[in-house]
């Protein structure tokens, strides 16, 4: 069975800290993986997408690393802020069709300030 | 560029009633995925259409339906609703073809089935 976990569930931190959140998958054969953020109540905020080709991207202080043969992906917060508090969401493309995305159940990040 | 819009923002309906949500895709997408959101739980996929026709399903009954029409909008249907359907609804738009293949969600659609 085709399964995203992603570690911590919960995740408090002070404001500055560098930080990483986790995300494995079952099923190393993805097409893409794609990180979303979700503040409550609210829809996915598209944050990265890696393709199964690639080892890494990076967007502003968000950098999301890809190793496929461990089943594993990191995202990188750097100089977090109270305004990153949210859930993190990682989700895994195995390319059945092109909406199937499998998410994992997040990671509920609190930036102190 | 308009990104995707659903509605109703959130509604309330009681066992064994029906409910439609609509979803507008994003400008120049014509890939709509639908997903349920329980509480505390990452989004599940239901369906996705393409073409007008349902090109994928998750595990999710057949009072799960839905409609894309001509403008790549689409509904999501849900029959005979069970308490256990209260969740966030969310439609999600992408372009076919296109190697990304990077979902855009809109804000959901939070039902409540009492």
């Amino acid at each position: 069975k085709q399964e995203v976990t992603q570690i911590p569930a919960a995740l408090s931190v002070p404001e500055g800290e560098n930080l990483v959140l986790n995300c494995s998958f079952t099923d190393s054969a993805i097409y893409n993986l794609q990180w979303f953020r979700q503040d409550p109540g609210k829809g996915l905020t598209s944050l990265l997408l890696i393709q199964s080709s690639q080892r890494e991207q990076t967007s502003g202080r968000l950098n999301a690393s890809l190793d496929k043969s461990s089943g594993r992906s990191t995202l990188y917060i750097a100089a977090s802020q109270p305004g990153d508090s949210a859930t993190y969401l990682c989700a895994v493309n195995y390319g059945g069709s092109q909406g199937n995305l499998i998410f994992g159940k997040g990671t509920k990040l609190s930036v102190k300030p | 560029e308009t990104g995707v819009t659903q509605s109703p923002t959130h509604l309330i309906k009681t066992r064994g009633q029906q409910v439609t949500l609509r979803c507008s895709s994003q400008s120049g997408h014509n890939t709509v995925s639908w997903y349920q959101q329980a509480l505390g739980q990452g989004p599940q996929f239901i369906f996705q259409y393409y073409r007008e026709e349902e090109n994928g399903r998750g595990n999710f009954p057949p009072r799960f339906s839905g409609l894309q029409f001509p403008n790549y909008s689409s509904e999501l249907n849900v029959n005979a609703l069970e308490l256990d359907d209260s969740a966030l609804y969310l439609c999600a738009s992408s372009l076919a073809g296109v190697r990304t293949g990077e979902l855009f969600f809109g804000e959901g659609s939070r039902l409540t089935v009492l």
